[in-house]
């Protein structure tokens, strides 16, 4: 696609519900980021895909957070038994090849859990 | 996590006006970025700068890259009611590969 495409563009979770966060980065793409941006807040980094590998994930903040990218394009952001403190905007962002030359955000998605 | 800071928090200009914003860091970075973000949308690349000194421009726009390492400046000039919206820099540092840190956000709102 022209852009990196997200979905839902908002979600609202019961407090415990489990959750799962679509990206489709731009066609070509190896390279896909997840961060997350809280409210007045600059984004944070969660994780890093080259293709299907996952080559970072050290800003999961917790073992309830898991994402994947099965086939090297389309990718998943989940959060298991979601908690009031996970609300905030999760941005997927994707390049072509190194992100040196910077990223192409998403619109991200807005979770508020309740 | 990296903290980077960014100043001011927010502005208030009149349309016209040239908006210099500053970005800090305590550790050297490889590569800068700047972003514009608007309300529900994904932040916009605007300048990547890769050389501690570069000077690079892009329109009205155009930031440095702190011969410190340590820092970066954006400058806008002659401001327009579009440019409102949060500005972010983004800083990679020479051994987290991908990752980029951001800042804080500045914050503009031009007045027409």
């Amino acid at each position: 696609g022209a852009g990196v495409s997200q979905s839902p563009r908002y979600k609202v979770a019961k407090r415990g519900q489990d959750v799962a966060l679509r990206c489709d980065p731009i066609s070509g793409h190896v390279s896909l980021f997840w961060y997350q941006q809280a409210l007045g807040q600059g984004p944070e980094f969660l994780t890093y895909f080259q293709n299907e590998a996952q080559l970072d994930k050290s800003g999961l903040p917790s073992d309830r957070f898991f994402a994947e990218r099965p086939e090297g394009s389309v990718s998943t952001l989940k959060i298991q038994r979601t908690q009031q403190e996970d609300s905030a905007v999760y941005l997927c962002a994707s390049s072509l090849g190194t992100a040196v030359r910077g990223y192409t955000f998403g619109s991200g998605t807005r979770l508020t859990v309740v | 996590g990296q903290q980077l800071n960014q100043s001011p928090q927010s502005m208030f200009i009149q349309e016209g006006e040239d908006v210099s914003m500053n970005c800090t860091s305590s550790s050297i970075f490889n590569t800068w970025l700047w972003y514009k973000q608007d309300p529900g949308e994904g932040p916009v690349l605007l300048i990547a700068l890769y050389k501690a000194g570069e000077l690079t421009s892009n329109g009205r726009l155009t930031a440095q890259f702190g011969i410190t390492r340590k820092d970066s400046f954006l400058n806008i000039s002659a401001s327009i009611p579009s440019d409102v919206g949060i500005y972010f820099c983004a800083g990679q540092l020479r051994d987290t590969g991908n990752q980029f840190y951001f800042g804080t956000g500045t914050s503009l709102t031009v007045i027409p």
